[in-house]
């Protein structure tokens, strides 16, 4: 089954304690990216990558890091959360972003709480 | 960067009702996607319409990037359509940021 998989998802964390959100995506996606989502203030995009070895910023890096080494996997590092990055993420993937090719599917979502 | 401003922000509608729902953006874009986020807080794409008109079932939707604007019908709404809709759009750069809309919220009581 085509799918996009983000784990855990559901985490309690204390500030500064490196966590990892991972992402992976069985389509042969090339394009990939994560979101966050905050009450009021929708979804904002934190990084974004074209492809393996190539990612970018988005509206929202400050606090993330992200890495992709594989085309199949697109992580999220917070390397000393704060409670102000306690949200809902997501990550989505697309085949590109060209004509025809740019429908993103989305994963599940990952809960975070940063105490 | 683009601004993307969303139509109603809240709507409520009887089961059966048709309902439009609009999305506007400041700049041109060849990317402009339509979601629905379901109760339980899934995503799901709805329409990859970065210009023109595409149907599936009794959702619809019609982009005019010339005018700067998108819309999404929803004919006969059932209360499975309950949930936000965001439209979401990528520059005419292609950089691959995606902006999202503040969506609007729809509620179909039956």
């Amino acid at each position: 089954e085509a799918q996009v998989t983000q784990n855990p998802r559901y985490l309690i964390t204390v500030t500064g304690k490196k966590l990892t959100v991972t992402c992976s995506q069985n389509m042969n996606h090339e394009y990939m990216s994560w979101y966050r989502q905050d009450p009021g203030l929708g979804l904002r995009q934190i990084y974004y990558s074209m492809n393996v070895e190539v990612t970018d910023k988005g509206d929202v890096p400050e606090g993330y890091k992200v890495s992709r080494k594989e085309k199949r996997n697109f992580p999220l590092i917070l390397e000393s959360p704060s409670p102000n990055q306690t949200s809902l993420y997501f990550c989505a993937s697309s085949l590109s972003l060209g004509a025809g090719r740019g429908t993103q599917y989305f994963g599940p979502g990952t809960r975070l709480l940063v105490l | 960067g683009i601004q993307v401003e969303q139509s109603p922000p809240d709507l409520i509608l009887q089961e059966g009702a048709n309902s439009t729902l609009r999305c506007n953006f400041s700049d041109s874009v060849n990317n402009l996607q339509w979601f629905h986020q379901n109760p339980w807080g899934q995503l799901i794409n709805l329409f990859y319409i970065p210009s023109g008109t595409k149907q599936n079932g009794r959702l619809s939707a019609t982009t005019v990037a010339t005018e700067r604007y998108s819309l999404l019908y929803i004919s006969s709404s059932q209360t499975t359509d309950s949930g936000v809709y965001f439209c979401a759009v990528g520059g005419s750069s292609n950089t691959g940021k995606l902006i999202f809309g503040q969506g609007t919220t729809l509620q179909v009581k039956p």
